[in-house]
């Protein structure tokens, strides 16, 4: 069965300090790999989505990265986090049907 | 690109009763159109779902219905129970991605 794994569940990190969210999936191969952040307030932004190794598209302007160094591995990074990079965010990959989106449980992140 | 609108932002209802969710669209080449339940601390779960060659998909108490003309789509809930409280999104796809509307937080109340 396809299963996501994201880690780690919460994180709290300080101004200026580095991130790195990995989300790992099973039961899949060459998905197509996206991840969210979810506002307090707001729906889910789509920020980066990847279709296969090495290959990243960036929808939005941020002060985030995202690599994906294996088939099933995505990584959010950053270099120095901002306050307004706190959030909830989610990895998610297309179900079976190809077109719906399977979430890990997230990570909350915490900027102080 | 597309935009999704989705209302309302807050819904509260008695058990028992019926909830409706509404969302809008705006590029008409969107052709799949699901919907998720979050609860508190958790990612997304899809529901339901349906797609653009179809009117309207039940399964039990719940519905999504779709109106292509009008470019909205509903979500339904008949006999709400307190377990159905979580906060509920919309989406619409267009090529590989979901553009999603900004969430309703639906309270069932006993």
């Amino acid at each position: 069965s396809q299963t996501i794994h994201q880690w780690p569940a919460t994180l709290v990190q300080p101004v200026g300090s580095p991130l790195s969210l990995e989300c790992t999936v099973e039961g899949t191969s060459n998905p197509n790999l996206y991840w969210y952040r979810q506002a307090a307030g707001r729906g889910l932004q789509l920020l980066f989505y990847s279709v296969g190794i090495g290959q990243i598209s960036s929808e939005v302007p941020q002060n985030l990265s995202a690599s994906r160094p294996q088939d099933r591995q995505f990584i959010l990074s950053s270099k120095k986090l901002l306050l307004s990079d706190s959030g909830f965010y989610l990895c998610a990959f297309p179900g079976t049907g190809g077109r719906e989106a399977f979430f890990g449980q997230g990570t909350r992140l915490t900027v102080v | 690109g597309e935009n999704v609108e989705q209302h309302p932002s807050t819904l509260s209802v008695q058990e028992g009763d019926s909830a409706v969710i509404k969302c809008t669209y705006s590029d008409s080449a969107s052709n799949y159109f699901p919907w998720y339940k979050q609860e508190l601390g958790k990612g997304p779960q899809l529901i339901i779902d349906i797609r653009s060659n179809v009117g309207e998909k039940k399964d039990q108490r719940i519905a999504v219905t779709l109106n292509k003309t009008a470019k909205h789509f509903s979500l339904h809930i008949t006999e709400t129970q307190p377990e159905d409280s979580a906060v509920y999104f919309c989406a619409a796809s267009i090529a590989e991605k979901l553009v999603f509307g900004k969430g309703t937080k639906l309270t069932v109340n006993p």
